[in-house]
């Protein structure tokens, strides 16, 4: 089954404990993307990777990384999470830039 | 700044009605729209896409495109309960390296 994949599905941390949300797609796509979700906000969006070993920053990067090793994962890193980093994060990801985005199942994320 | 803006809603309509949602962005240089319906708690789902100034249909949604007025449209005809979700406009930007998305309308179809 086509899809992305999201890990951890709920995360519950604490100010500045390093943590990795994992993000993964079998569809052999090029381009990949995180969003975080706030409410009145909509979706922004925070990096986003044309093909392996190249990304971008998007609307908000502030406090995050991110890494393409492999076509198929995109870990969005927070090296030092705050309070404001809790959200709704989605990853997803199209065969190109202009195609349709398929969404990952989200992960909400709380920092304490 | 990069902006797409919509109506928050939430807009109403009685079922079998239709439902006339709307989206502006700045980006002249913007190539490609797209309208995601997203339900409570759930990942955004594609419902349609627009490249070219006109209309597009797919069942019964229709999404439409101006790009002189920076304007895209979906329209959904007989609308159903199961149409109440939230909408989400997004625009594909800076030549087509990033999308901007709008902050979505609420959409209630009432029985």
């Amino acid at each position: 089954e086509a899809q992305v994949t999201q890990n951890p599905r709920y995360l519950i941390t604490v100010t500045g404990k390093k943590l990795t949300v994992t993000c993964s797609q079998n569809m052999n796509h090029e381009y990949m993307s995180w969003y975080r979700q706030d409410p009145g906000l909509g979706l922004r969006q925070i990096y986003y990777s044309m093909n392996v070993e190249v990304t971008d920053k998007g609307d908000v990067p502030e406090g995050y990384k991110v890494s393409r090793k492999e076509k198929r994962n995109f870990p969005l890193i927070l090296e030092s999470p705050s309070p404001n980093q809790t959200s709704l994060y989605f990853c997803a990801s199209s065969l190109y830039p202009l195609d349709t985005q398929y969404f990952g199942p989200g992960t909400r994320l709380t920092v304490l | 700044q990069k902006e797409v803006e919509q109506n928050s809603g939430p807009l109403s309509v009685p079922e079998g009605a239709i439902a006339s949602l709307n989206c502006t962005y700045s980006d002249r240089g913007s190539q490609s729209f797209f309208w995601y319906r997203q339900y409570s708690g759930k990942s955004p789902e594609l419902i349609m896409f627009i490249y070219s100034n006109g209309d597009k249909e797919d069942g019964r949604f229709t999404a439409q495109l101006n790009k002189a007025s920076q304007y895209v449209s979906l329209l959904i005809r007989d609308s159903q309960p199961s149409d109440s979700a939230t909408y989400l406009c997004a625009v594909n930007m800076n030549y087509g390296q990033n999308f901007v998305f709008g902050p979505g309308t609420r959409l209630s179809v009432l029985p």
